[in-house]
C-alpha cells in the first residue's frame, strides 16, 4: 500500500479556502485517494474518495495530479467545526480490510 | 442516520482484569475492525473480521481477542489487562466490496490502573 506524506500542522481563517495537500507518489494504479478527518475526542469520519478525476460533495473537493503523486483536498469556506486532523490514505479499492494511517495535518481554523 | 456504536465512551480498570469492549453496527456492513488510537503514534490496527466468526490480526494483536458471533457485533477482548493498554480504542465497519469509506465509533477511552 502507498504510504502518503503529510504536513503536521496548518492553519486557516474562517470563512477562507482550506487546502489540504498529500503526498502519494508511489501510488498504484488500483489504488484510491481517501480522506478522513478527526475532530478531537471522536472517532475518524469520511470525507472523500477518488482514484484519477476531480471529485466533490457536500463537505469538500478533491483534486487529484495528472499523475497521481499527489493530492489537494479543499475545504471551499473553512469554518471553526472543520478544525480536525485530517488524514490522507491511499488503499486499493477491492482491499477493505485495513487502511493505513498515518498522523495526518492537525489543521487550525481561526476566527 | 448509520451508526456504530460503542458500548462505553469512558472505562476504567484494574490491572489484571478481563476487558471486554463492545461495538455495534446497524449498516449490515461485512468488515468491522478495531483500532487502538495513542499521541504521537496514529491509529494502528488490532484486529479485523471479514465475515461471522471469521478475524484476522492486526498489525499490534498481543495482548488481545476479538469475538464476532454476529455480524452486526465485534467485541474486543483484553484478556489481562495492563497499563499500557491504556490508550482510545476506536470500532470501524465498512462494506465488502467496492469501498464507500469506513464508519467509525466514537471512542472507548479506557484507563488501566
Amino acid at each position: 500500500d502507498a504510504k502518503t506524506t503529510q504536513p503536521p500542522s496548518m492553519d486557516c481563517a474562517e470563512g477562507r479556502a482550506a487546502n489540504l495537500p498529500c503526498n502519494h507518489s508511489t501510488i498504484s494504479g488500483n489504488e484510491y485517494v481517501y480522506w478522513y478527518r478527526q475532530i478531537h475526542s471522536q472517532g475518524p469520519q469520511y470525507i472523500i474518495h477518488g482514484l484519477k478525476n476531480n471529485e466533490t460533495n457536500e463537505m469538500a473537493s478533491l483534486i487529484i495530479t495528472e499523475d497521481r503523486k499527489s493530492s489537494t483536498l479543499i475545504l471551499p469556506h473553512a469554518t471553526l467545526r472543520d478544525t480536525a486532523v485530517y488524514y490522507c490514505i491511499a488503499e486499493n479499492a477491492g482491499n477493505n480490510r485495513k487502511l493505513i494511517w498515518g498522523l495526518g495535518t492537525s489543521l487550525a481554523v481561526n476566527p | 442516520d448509520v451508526k456504530v456504536t460503542q458500548s462505553s465512551r469512558y472505562l476504567v480498570k484494574r490491572t489484571g482484569e478481563k476487558v471486554f469492549l463492545e461495538c455495534v453496527q446497524d449498516m449490515d456492513h461485512e468488515n468491522m475492525f478495531w483500532y487502538r488510537q495513542d499521541p504521537g503514534l496514529g491509529l494502528r490496527l488490532i484486529y479485523f473480521s471479514y465475515d461471522v466468526k471469521m478475524k484476522e490480526k492486526g498489525d499490534i494483536p498481543e495482548g488481545y481477542s476479538v469475538s464476532r458471533e454476529k455480524k452486526e457485533r465485534f467485541s474486543l477482548i483484553l484478556e489481562s489487562a495492563s497499563t499500557n493498554q491504556t490508550s482510545m480504542y476506536l470500532c470501524a465497519s465498512s462494506l465488502q466490496v467496492g469501498s464507500y469509506g469506513y464508519t467509525f465509533g466514537s471512542g472507548t477511552r479506557l484507563t488501566v490502573v
